[in-house]
């Protein structure tokens, strides 16, 4: 079992839609959450990070995570085409143990 | 630009042969680390510096794989006779490890075709 879970997607949507991008994680030994967003043929970038259950809000994205079910969200709102990426999801300590990553695509 | 550089951004080269890539991180940044990333999937961990002490290699990292970062600064990983099965975008990235502080930042990567 891989320790992060990811759906690939791709996952399409209107302009102005909200997206709502999912992982489940196993490993509870570490408590740092990320997500990053990966444009083709680019390294990745930090996106946002959280240290503790709840919902973290940055401008158009908010980040929630649930430790009870291990479930952690991105959502973006008023979506962009120029959102259109893989997101991935990261919950680790010194190293990064990414999910497969879902791409999105937010069409005009 | 005071990001994470890589180079050779492309390489192409031919199955057998030696390939050697280069990442410069954030000045700043004490820890440094390799990842490689297939097409579809997420990037893969592979090993990590902290200053030039090589702390830990991934598991699937096989012995025609080496990295160094001799001084503490830039850092170079060498591919040894190279399969196709090598062929994947090598990702390189830096942080300043202090307390719970995680957050990575990536370089550009560089895309490696095994012919």
């Amino acid at each position: 079992q891989k320790e992060v879970e990811q759906d690939p997607g791709p996952l399409s949507v209107p302009e102005g839609a909200i997206v709502s991008l999912n992982c489940t994680y196993s490993n509870s030994a570490f408590q740092y959450f990320m997500w990053y967003r990966q444009y083709s043929r680019k390294g990745p970038e930090l996106l946002m990070y959280t240290y503790s259950s709840g919902n973290k809000e940055d401008g158009r994205f908010t980040a929630q995570v649930d430790k009870s079910s291990k479930y952690i969200s991105l959502f973006i709102r008023d979506s962009q085409p120029s959102d259109s990426a893989t997101y991935l999801c990261d919950n680790a300590g010194n190293m990064l143990t990414f999910g497969g990553g879902t791409r999105l695509m937010v069409k005009p | 630009d005071t990001g994470v550089s890589q180079d050779p951004r492309h390489k192409i080269t031919k199955r057998g042969q030696n390939v050697t890539f280069r990442c410069d991180p954030i000045s700043e940044h004490n820890r440094l680390y390799w990842y490689r990333q297939t097409l579809g999937q997420g990037p893969e961990f592979l090993t990590y510096f902290q200053n030039e002490a090589q702390l830990e290699k991934s598991r699937l990292l096989s012995d025609r794989f080496s990295a160094e970062r001799p001084k503490g600064s830039f850092s170079t990983l060498e591919i040894q006779r190279t399969e196709q099965g090598d062929s994947a975008m090598y990702l390189c990235a830096s942080s300043l490890a202090t307390g719970t502080n995680y957050e990575q930042y990536f370089g550009p990567g560089t895309r490696l075709t095994v012919t």
